[in-house]
């Protein structure tokens, strides 16, 4: 099983600064099918990126992902304050797939 | 539009079996295109996948929980299912059904993101 670690556990940030959210695997994740959700309090989690780097539909172009193997990265190029959520990071590459522990974003 | 939306009972007693019901519009489930899932999160915890199925039968189950998850689909009623036998207060959660996008290459087909969930349902296991 791939464990994702995820970094920060939490992070704070003002309006209009940038995000940058880590997530590691345990190995590599095959063909870098790795995806991102946002989980605002009380909803369910919601698809923002997939395949590593594409953006699902409707969701701003502020939000980018990047990486590879075993490093994958969340982008938020500039934070608003609907922002505020925890961010997880999942692997589709193996089964089982796996979630990492979530990174919360937290607006100053 | 797409909706998907768990239903079943809310409170489970320890040693039973827990049911609930995703009932899936806007789209078939029957389509070759998709897998449904069922995801889980206990209070204030992550995420954790359970398993999936394709319209057909053919189930995924995460290894962890294999031995106690029948999940089945009723494309009759374009819905899908999960069962979850023997339950303690572990398995407290809210549990999320969700669509899985299909991906078929010339060999063999296999499941991707999850693209859209529904609202989720809490279950509480309790005597």
């Amino acid at each position: 099983e791939i464990v994702l670690t995820q970094s920060p556990g939490t992070l704070s940030l003002s309006p209009g600064e940038r995000a940058t959210l880590s997530c590691r695997a345990s190995q590599s994740v095959s063909r870098s099918y790795l995806s991102w959700y946002q989980q605002k309090p009380g909803q369910a989690p919601r698809l923002l990126i997939y395949a590593t780097s594409n953006t699902a539909t409707g969701i701003p172009d502020r939000f980018s992902g990047s990486g590879s193997g075993t490093d994958f990265t969340l982008t938020i190029s500039r934070v608003v304050p609907e922002d505020l959520a925890v961010y997880y990071c999942q692997q589709y590459g193996s089964s089982p797939y796996t979630f990492g522990q979530g990174t919360r974003l937290e607006i100053k | 539009q797409l909706q998907l939306q768990e239903s079943g009972p809310g409170l489970v007693k320890p040693s039973e079996t827990l049911s609930l019901t995703c009932a899936v519009s806007g789209v078939s489930i029957s389509s070759s295109s998709y897998y449904w899932d069922w995801i889980r999160q206990p209070p204030g915890k992550g995420l954790e996948w359970i398993g999936s199925i394709y319209y057909s039968g053919s189930t995924y189950y995460n290894t962890s929980l294999k031995s106690r998850i029948t999940i089945s689909a009723d494309t009759s009623k374009n819905q899908f299912s999960l069962r979850l036998s023997s339950v303690t207060a572990a398995d407290t959660a809210v549990y999320y059904c969700a669509r899985q996008v299909r991906y078929c290459s010339s060999t063999s087909c296999i499941g991707l993101h999850l693209d859209y969930w529904g609202q989720g349902i809490l279950v509480t296991v309790s005597s």
